[in-house]
């Protein structure tokens, strides 16, 4: 049973540029939450994707957007990157009716540097 | 403001001995609350997990307790063994509408060593 997986596993980009990263949901999971984390802290909520819509949404501005396919699968997309947003992005899978107040599983974490 | 704090960014303890976790929360509507390991180079684990209408939840090695008055909950491991050296993660969410699943909010993370 394939867990959450994440692509690529790291990235560097300069300031301006637009990153796109991925992730595939453990199986039989039908929601995908991104997370950023920083530097010596914990994970910071981004969006949440469902029936491919955006859910939910932490505050992030509208340089960070996503989208959920219909295999479930999703993407971070980051527009016109600052310093600031050097981090590990976490991707989480969970199962919206799955009746365990939806434990969310993560993947390993895209590592996003910019210069 | 972080509505979910863990004061102490690290830990030190014993190989045999009990690992207590300390997790604060602010925001009277969490009422699901997680603890995660993690890693270098990985990602979260979820480790054990304990609803608002309890105090305890117990899971082999490990045991979550919840005091609601004190918005105060701890992580015990007992007993400690090398291979829990990770960072832990405590995590909070509160109810939402029906079509969304939980947002986690996170604390800033202890750093454990077991000590041979």
């Amino acid at each position: 049973d394939a867990g959450v997986t994440q692509s690529p596993t790291h990235l560097i980009k300069t300031r301006g540029q637009q990153v796109t990263l991925r992730c595939s949901p453990k199986s039989g999971h039908d929601t995908v939450s991104w997370y950023q984390q920083a530097l010596g802290q914990g994970p910071q909520f981004i969006f949440q994707y469902y029936e491919e819509e955006e859910r939910q949404r932490g505050n992030f501005p509208d340089r960070f957007s996503g989208h959920q396919f219909p295999n479930y699968s999703s993407e971070l997309n980051v527009n016109a990157l600052l310093l600031g947003d050097s981090a590990l992005y976490l991707c989480a899978s969970s199962l919206l009716a799955g009746g365990s107040r939806d434990t969310q599983y993560f993947g390993p974490g895209t590592r996003l540097t910019v210069l | 403001d972080q509505q979910v704090k863990q004061n102490s960014p690290s830990l030190s303890v014993q190989e045999g001995r009990i690992s207590i976790l300390n997790c604060d929360y602010t925001n009277s509507m969490f009422d699901y609350f997680l603890w995660y390991k993690k890693y270098p180079a990985e990602g979260p684990t979820f480790l054990i997990s304990i609803s608002s209408i309890k105090d305890k939840n117990e899971d082999g090695r490990f045991t979550v307790f919840l005091n609601k008055s004190a918005k105060h909950l701890s992580l015990h491991i007992v007993p400690s063994q090398p291979g829990d050296s990770a960072v832990y993660f405590c995590a909070a969410s509160s109810s939402i509408s029906s079509g969304s699943a939980r947002q986690l909010t996170f604390g800033s993370g202890t750093q454990l060593t077991v000590l041979p």
